[in-house]
């Protein structure tokens, strides 16, 4: 399918466990993001990408990893899950010009 | 550092009235602003984008934004609102250089009959 996926839609998971979340463009994009929703906190940047293997620290890194080994592929791994990480998580990509973002539909993950 | 303000965290309003949706950014340099929409249990998509050129931007279903740079503003309205325009909008802003985007907290739009 066209576009920008995500999976698992929906995860749970206990504490201490390690946790990726997949995120998929078909578009080639150059830059992609992670972000995570949190009410009252609004989309606060996780980490992003500029291009296959260059990634940089956003808003809100600590506690997570990711790579970008291929352009349409970013993951974010989780190392040792949080009840703190409980939250929706957003990819994003953009084809790197002044102009929107796409988002993928997101993944609901509760860390018990 | 950028910043968005969304004023309101809530605004209820009845089917057919206007709204404005408030939006403040402070920013030291020139910035490119976007209006995104999130209907439940989906991501978010574009409304509108304020890049360059005319500082009244519209949108396709009847939402439209003013880019004031004297008041670092950037407020979203509509003269007519539908049911069907329940959503929560989130400002963001972007300096360009590396397309990062700022959000703002977010404003729930609820429409009632």
């Amino acid at each position: 399918d066209a576009g920008i996926t995500q999976s698992p839609r929906y995860k749970i998971t206990e504490t201490g466990r390690q946790v990726t979340l997949m995120c998929h463009q078909t578009w080639s994009h150059s830059y992609m993001f992670w972000y995570r929703q949190d009410l009252g906190h609004g989309l606060r940047l996780i980490y992003y990408s500029a291009a296959a293997d260059i990634t940089d620290k956003g808003e809100v890194p600590d506690g997570y990893v990711v790579s970008r080994s291929k352009t349409e592929n970013f993951p974010l791994t989780l190392e040792s899950a949080t009840r703190s990480q409980t939250s929706v998580y957003f990819c994003a990509s953009n084809g790197g010009s002044i102009n929107e973002q796409f988002f993928g539909p997101g993944t609901r993950l509760t860390v018990l | 550092a950028q910043s968005v303000t969304q004023l309101d965290s809530q605004v209820p309003v009845f089917e057919e009235a206007p709204v404005e949706l408030r939006c403040n950014y402070s920013s030291s340099v020139s910035v490119y602003l976007f209006w995104y929409v999130q209907y439940p249990n989906q991501g978010l998509q574009l409304l509108l984008k304020y890049l360059s050129g005319s500082t009244l931007v519209e949108s396709i279903n009847g939402f439209e934004a003013e880019f004031n740079k004297s008041q670092t503003s950037f407020h979203l309205r509509k003269p007519s609102v539908h049911i069907s325009d329940t959503a929560e909008y989130f400002c963001a802003v972007s300096r360009g250089s590396n397309y990062k985007l700022t959000f703002g907290k977010g404003t729930l739009l609820t429409v009632n009959p």
